[in-house]
């Protein structure tokens, strides 16, 4: 089975601020990663996904990046928040199409 | 492009009655997965079921069923005899063969009252 870890469960960050998420994941190696959003009352949004180590595809032109330093750790990062980066980010991890995802508990962020 | 579309947005029953969750999907590709997700007021989401698009037989589970219809492209998901449990954002997606890049809609938020 996998666990994902995410932290930190919420953030209040001022605009302009740096912005770090980390994910970890606990199971099976080689996980497709995912960083998903979900703005309040909307719907989710693929931000980045990752099939291996250093290798990040993006979803969305934005203010955001993505990194994965090893293979069951994806970050999520910005060096300067927006109000509009506000929301509910989710990691996400599965190995192939047959295959569910399974998803961390969330961090939700406010840029204040 | 892949395309989700959960038109209701939301839906409030009372407790017991039955509710059906609609989803229509849109794809190009032949082998494709479709998928329900449950996501609660804590946040997380539950992943409930998944069905390729060449199983198109109905599924139940508990309290739980899912109509796959290709024709109609449409993937619905009842709840029979709703608790207040059920309470919670439904979120239908797709994903296609290439791998698990999943397309959600923009999830349906049942309210179940006492």
């Amino acid at each position: 089975s996998q666990t994902i870890h995410q932290w930190p469960a919420t953030l209040v960050q001022p605009v302009g601020s740096p912005l770090s998420l980390e994910c970890t994941v606990e199971g099976t190696s080689n996980p497709n990663l995912y960083w998903y959003r979900q703005a309040a009352g909307r719907g989710l949004q693929l931000l980045f996904y990752s099939v291996g180590i250093g290798q990040i595809s993006s979803e969305v032109p934005q203010n955001l990046s993505a990194s994965r330093p090893q293979d069951r750790q994806f970050i999520l990062s910005s060096k300067k928040l927006l109000l509009s980066d506000s929301g509910f980010y989710l990691c996400a991890c599965g190995w192939g199409a047959n295959s569910p995802l399974h998803f961390g508990n969330g961090t939700r962020l406010t840029v204040t | 492009a892949q395309k989700v579309t959960q038109a209701q947005t939301e839906i409030s029953v009372v407790e017991k009655e039955d509710v059906t969750l609609d989803c229509v999907y849109e794809t190009r590709d032949t082998t494709y997965y479709l998928f329900w997700y449950k996501q609660p007021p804590s946040g997380e989401l539950v992943f409930l079921i998944r069905r390729n698009s060449f199983d198109e037989q109905n599924e139940i589970s508990g309290r739980y069923s899912w109509n796959f219809q290709k024709s109609t492209s449409s993937f619905n998901f009842t709840i029979t005899a709703s608790q207040v449990v059920d309470s919670a954002v439904y979120f239908c997606a797709l994903g296609g063969a290439a791998g698990n890049k999943l397309t959600f809609g923009g999830g349906t938020r049942v309210l179940v009252k006492p």
